[in-house]
């Protein structure tokens, strides 16, 4: 069982270099979400999907981009990285708005 | 000011000892109310789950939340190396997809 898997885990870039952080459940959850934590800032939201083809932007979407083609995948682009992207990044699902968050292992980016 | 403050620690207390974990909140809106504990390197969990105000128990866990005075709390009875983590507080004005976070708090168990 699976659940939630985020790759890569560890990724370095240098400004302007552009990447994408993949996200895969196999629970069948609708609901997935992106978010950051940096250090002292908790967890803030970047983007969501309610499900295949359905995405919204969360509390700080500014840099990303992303696509939600399938029910099980939901890719997290960054274009033209910059330092204040610095940060581990957190793929999440749950199978109702209502629904327990499922986390992934998180995926630490620095930017140089 | 931060929407949801959590005192970040570090925490460290003995096995056996009981620990109270606390978040603030300034939006008097919020109605659902989180407790997610994360490992080192590790995503968070969901640990605990309120709805309005009052007081929820599993095992050895019990989480209070207090609308009033805008302030939620956990607490761990008989604290063990395991409970090792650092410990987020959530809560959010409906139960959709704008979750507040707090920063989290670290928490040490010594054996």
């Amino acid at each position: 069982n699976a659940g939630v898997t985020q790759t890569p885990k560890f990724r370095i870039l240098k400004i302007g270099q552009s990447m994408t952080l993949q996200c895969t459940q196999d629970m069948n959850h609708n609901y997935m979400y992106w978010y950051r934590q940096d250090p002292g800032m908790g967890l803030k939201l970047i983007y969501y999907s309610v499900g295949a083809g359905i995405t919204d932007k969360g509390e700080v979407p500014n840099g990303y981009n992303v696509s939600r083609s399938t029910t099980e995948d939901f890719p997290l682009r960054l274009e033209l990285a910059a330092p204040s992207q610095t940060s581990v990044y957190f793929c999440a699902s749950r199978p109702s708005a209502a629904g327990e968050l499922f986390f992934g292992e998180g995926s630490r980016l620095t930017v140089l | 000011q931060k929407e949801v403050e959590q005192d970040p620690g570090p925490l460290s207390v003995p096995e056996g000892a009981i620990v109270s974990l606390n978040c603030t909140y300034s939006n008097s809106a919020f109605q659902y109310f989180m407790w997610y504990r994360q490992y080192s390197r590790k995503g968070p969990e969901l640990l605990m789950y309120t709805y309005s105000s009052g007081n929820k128990e599993d095992g050895r866990f019990t989480a209070q939340v207090d609308k009033s005075s805008k302030y939620i709390s956990l607490f761990i009875r008989d604290s063990q190396p395991s409970d090792s983590a650092t410990y987020l507080c959530a809560m959010s004005v409906d139960n959709n997809n704008d979750m507040r976070f707090g920063a989290g708090t670290r928490l040490t168990v010594k054996p």
